[in-house]
């Protein structure tokens, strides 16, 4: 059973534009919600990540957008550079089990 | 650099063999966690360790096995090795399972290919 749905699958976006991806929970139960990137031939590093009792986080050019009524919640990057070429997991877990369910990755390309 | 080791980088074997990746989480980190990529399935969580002891289990096989030693250091045992099995296998650590930031920190995988 998937618990965490991730779209798109790929993106592609010129640089300076936005990128946008979504992703969807099943389980309730879930209050930590953390995005990883991946570069290839690396293994997955922390992004940013929220917690349900906020509705909006943002660090930098990265920003969290969490609906906990719909169970979703998105990354936006402001201003896309191609160093931002990667793969990006959505996450839920359980705090403070931390066995966290990924989604099932965006593979983001930013045009120079 | 994430602090956490995984060997060997690259893997290489035949179907039915048995192999053993192993895992140094960060300095002080207690729990280990083990993770299997593969393209059709994702990330998928395969077990956990606090402190020498299995704390959760997820998506594990009965070939597989994980045990956490005294110096926090974590082998992950894979038997019987099948097609499937191929895959990329990320050993994670944190702090413990205490509520605080709840970040993994991953190592650079180890990469097994069964022929």
């Amino acid at each position: 059973q998937q618990q965490v749905k991730q779209s798109p699958q790929s993106l592609i976006v010129q640089k300076g534009g936005i990128s946008i991806i979504n992703c969807a929970y099943e389980n309730t139960a879930f209050d930590y919600f953390p995005w990883y990137q991946q570069f290839p031939g690396k293994g997955p590093a922390l992004l940013i990540a929220i917690r349900p009792d906020v509705s909006e986080k943002k660090e930098g050019r990265f920003t969290i957008s969490f609906n906990k009524s719909a169970k979703q919640f998105s990354l936006h990057i402001m201003d896309s550079q191609p160093g931002d070429s990667a793969t990006y997991f959505c996450a839920a877990s359980k705090v403070p089990a931390r066995q966290l369910t990924f989604g099932s990755g965006t593979q983001l390309t930013v045009l120079p | 650099d994430s602090g956490v080791t995984q060997t060997p980088k690259h893997l290489i074997t035949a179907t039915g063999q048995r192999v053993t990746l192993r895992c140094s989480p960060r300095s002080g980190d207690l729990s280990v966690y083990w993770y299997q990529q593969s393209l059709d399935q994702g990330l998928q969580f395969l077990i956990q360790y606090y402190n020498g002891e299995e704390r959760a289990k997820g998506n594990i096989l009965e070939r597989f096995s994980a045990q956490q030693f005294p110096d926090l250091h974590s082998e992950l045992n894979l038997s019987s090795l099948e097609l499937g099995d191929s895959a990329l296998y990320f050993c994670a650590s944190s702090s413990g399972t205490g509520a605080n930031t709840g970040e993994l920190f991953f190592g650079e995988g180890s990469r097994l290919t069964v022929l």
